[in-house]
């Protein structure tokens, strides 16, 4: 079985502050893909990264950096000088073997508020 | 545009009154895919098709019917709508099973009275 935990259910902070959404995953398979979703309010879920298991460098795409640690199981997700543009859910994935098929488990989410 | 359509958008209906959900997608994907979210419970996947004519169940499939006769089209069946399928509903489409990146739809929300 597979899972993903994302301990955070809701975060608050003020614009310009950095802020770190944590991610947990558990998987008994070697090769998986991580993922990571944004949904804003308007309730569409926008993709923002896949990482395969092989590959733990750590990837910066503007403001916006993860940290992939396989040692520990985590998929860290940084936003650096939020802004309010920011405020959205956040879902971690796991696209893992599940009875035979590749599914993607998503974890419950964090939600982010970026106070102006 | 690349994407992933879903109709209606938003949807109150009555107990047990049949209705269907539209998805469709023009990037020429295999898979497709049907999820629902509930607060506190992420997404979870009720089925998916892995090409024409080849559906299965995901994790939460009772209470639903799905069909795959074109490449494009994966319509969600709710044959007799119960309160508890009131939920918010995606569409998901990739290329292929599993690696692939799965594009997702605007999400259809359902409220059943």
């Amino acid at each position: 079985a597979q899972k993903v935990t994302q301990a955070q259910t809701e975060i608050s902070v003020v614009e310009k502050e950095d802020v770190t959404l944590d991610c947990v995953y558990e998987t008994r398979d070697t090769t998986y893909y991580l993922f990571w979703y944004k949904q804003p309010p308007s309730g569409e879920l926008v993709f923002l990264i896949r990482r395969n298991s092989f590959d733990e460098q750590n990837e910066i795409s503007g403001r916006y950096s993860w940290n992939f640690q396989k040692s520990t199981s985590s998929f860290n997700f940084t936003i650096t000088a939020s802004q309010v543009v920011d405020s959205a859910v956040y879902f971690c994935a796991l696209s893992g073997p599940i009875g035979g098929r590749r599914a993607l488990t998503f974890g419950s989410g964090t939600r982010l508020q970026v106070q102006p | 545009e690349a994407q992933v359509t879903q109709n209606p958008r938003y949807l109150i209906t009555v107990t047990g009154k049949k209705l269907t959900v539209t998805c469709s997608q023009n990037m020429n994907h295999e898979y497709m895919s049907w999820y629902r979210q509930d607060p506190g419970l992420g997404l979870r996947q009720i089925y998916y098709s892995m090409n024409v004519e080849v559906t299965d169940k995901g994790d939460v499939p009772e209470g639903y019917k799905v069909s795959r006769k074109e490449k494009r089209n994966f319509p969600l069946i709710l044959e007799s709508p119960s309160p508890n399928q009131t939920s918010l509903y995606f569409c998901a489409s990739s290329l292929f099973e599993g690696w692939e990146t799965q594009y997702f739809g605007p999400g259809t929300r359902l409220l059943v009275l």
